[in-house]
């Protein structure tokens, strides 16, 4: 099996609001990454927790707030967000750095 | 560095065509190389992959050769179906460590 889960599919929130991604893969995989997209673009790597220690932060604003809680979930906190950052939101989890398995997305919306 | 150069598109071709996107690459040391499929609205698809020189990744009637020499993975089918209509990105990862590097995409649509 190597399917990668997220919730919710859709999120539209206003820039005052709180809310939160949630990424799932039960893979066994020890490497989580959270992508943003936007259309007609290649995903543009967010953070990277290896071993659900953070290991890369490609400098994101601190309105984005990542969590590891296990080493199969993968949260993205949200807050304060701008409409620039409205985007397609990538989940993915690889083992030891070799092949990346991405889920279906989050839609978000910021308004 | 690292870093891959893909073919810019967009592409349009007839069903039954003979498609190739071409993808180069730079890498310091020996990465693997990917395609993956991103069809609208959805999440990129693994669509096949090469780990060492010479390695030919198939997948679906795709297939892309590792060429060290031309520092190229090329992607190619024989005949496209309108259902092939997607985004492609090559991407490589270095093995030493957990990033990817991806082109920026080709997108591919048939026409019946």
């Amino acid at each position: 099996d190597t399917e990668v889960t997220q919730t919710p599919k859709h999120l539209v929130m206003g820039m005052t609001n709180k809310k939160s991604l949630k990424c799932e893969q039960h893979m066994g995989h020890r490497a989580m990454y959270w992508y943003k997209q936007k259309a007609k673009k290649p995903p543009e790597l967010m953070f990277v927790y290896s071993y659900e220690k953070l290991s890369i932060n490609e400098s994101v604003p601190s309105r984005f707030s990542p969590e590891c809680p296990n080493s199969s979930l993968l949260n993205l906190h949200l807050h304060a967000l701008q409409p620039e950052d409205s985007a397609l939101y990538l989940c993915a989890s690889s083992q030891a750095g070799l092949t990346q398995y991405f889920g279906p997305g989050t839609r978000l919306t910021v308004l | 560095g690292n870093s891959v150069t893909q073919m810019e598109g967009p592409v349009t071709l007839s069903e039954e065509a003979f498609l190739t996107i071409n993808c180069t690459y730079t890498a310091t040391g020996y990465p693997s190389l990917f395609w993956y499929v991103q069809y609208p609205g959805e999440g990129l698809q693994l669509l096949l992959k090469a780990t060492k020189a010479d390695d030919k990744g198939s997948n679906k009637g795709f297939e892309a050769t590792y060429r060290k020499e031309t520092t190229s993975f090329h992607l190619e089918k024989g005949s496209v179906q309108v259902s092939d209509s997607a985004v492609y990105f090559c991407a490589l990862t270095a093995n030493t460590g957990n990033q990817f590097y991806f082109g920026t995409g080709t997108s591919l649509t048939v026409i019946p």
